[in-house]
């Protein structure tokens, strides 16, 4: 039973740009979260996802960002319009219900 | 506002011995707790969990101890070994809610000396 994916493992980005990072859950798990984490700092939630369905997005910054999980397919976090500030690890986990989550490998997204 | 809070950045101990990690938590709504371990370019891996309901449980080598009067829990791991070498990170969420967003602490770095 694979683990959770994330792909790209690393990703460079100019100013501007946009960026696109895609979690693929484990087997069976329907819940979707992605935190980020800032340089020496713990992570920090972002958004909370079920198939189709956004559930909680209190993390996400107002602009720029943008999540979703279609019914097919990984879900997606994406950074429009990318700043220095956007450098972190993003981090996706995935649960089969309200429970443990477990993480994926985390995307580096370095913006220069 | 930092509701989970781990105020050792760093904690060092012999091979064999035991390592205690702490984190104190402010918000009385948390009810389910989890401990992960992280080492660098990849991703947390889960190590153990407590329900609010219990006051310790244990895996192995790892016990998580909580106190929640004091608002604090503590992670055990007897021995240690040196691939305990990480970042632990405690982490809090209130199940009964919608969401199951977990509140990290910053970490706590571990070396275990051979």
């Amino acid at each position: 039973n694979a683990g959770v994916m994330q792909n790209p493992r690393h990703l460079v980005r100019r100013r501007g740009q946009e960026a696109r990072l895609r979690c693929s859950p484990m087997k069976g798990h329907s819940h979707v979260y992605w935190y980020r984490q800032l340089p020496e700092e713990g992570l920090k939630f972002m958004v909370y996802l079920q198939k189709e369905n956004i559930i909680d997005e209190s993390g996400m910054p107002k602009e720029r960002f943008s999540a979703e999980f279609p019914k097919e397919g990984p879900s997606i976090l994406r950074i429009q319009q990318v700043v220095r500030g956007d450098s972190a690890a993003y981090f996706c986990a995935s649960s089969p219900t309200e429970g443990t989550q477990y993480f994926g490998p985390g995307t580096r997204l370095l913006v220069l | 506002d930092q509701q989970v809070k781990q105020n050792s950045p760093s904690l060092s101990v012999q091979e064999g011995r035991i390592s205690i990690l702490n984190c104190d938590y402010t918000n009385s709504m948390f009810d389910y707790f989890l401990w992960y371990k992280k080492y660098p370019a990849e991703g947390p891996t889960f190590l153990i969990s407590i329900s609010s309901i219990k006051d310790k449980n244990e895996d192995g080598r790892f016990t998580v101890f909580l106190n929640k009067s004091a608002k604090h829990l503590s992670l055990h791991i007897v021995p240690s070994q040196p691939g305990d070498s990480a970042v632990y990170f405690c982490a809090a969420s209130v199940r009964s809610s919608n969401t199951g967003k977990l509140i990290f602490g910053q970490g706590t770095t571990l070396q275990v000396k051979p």
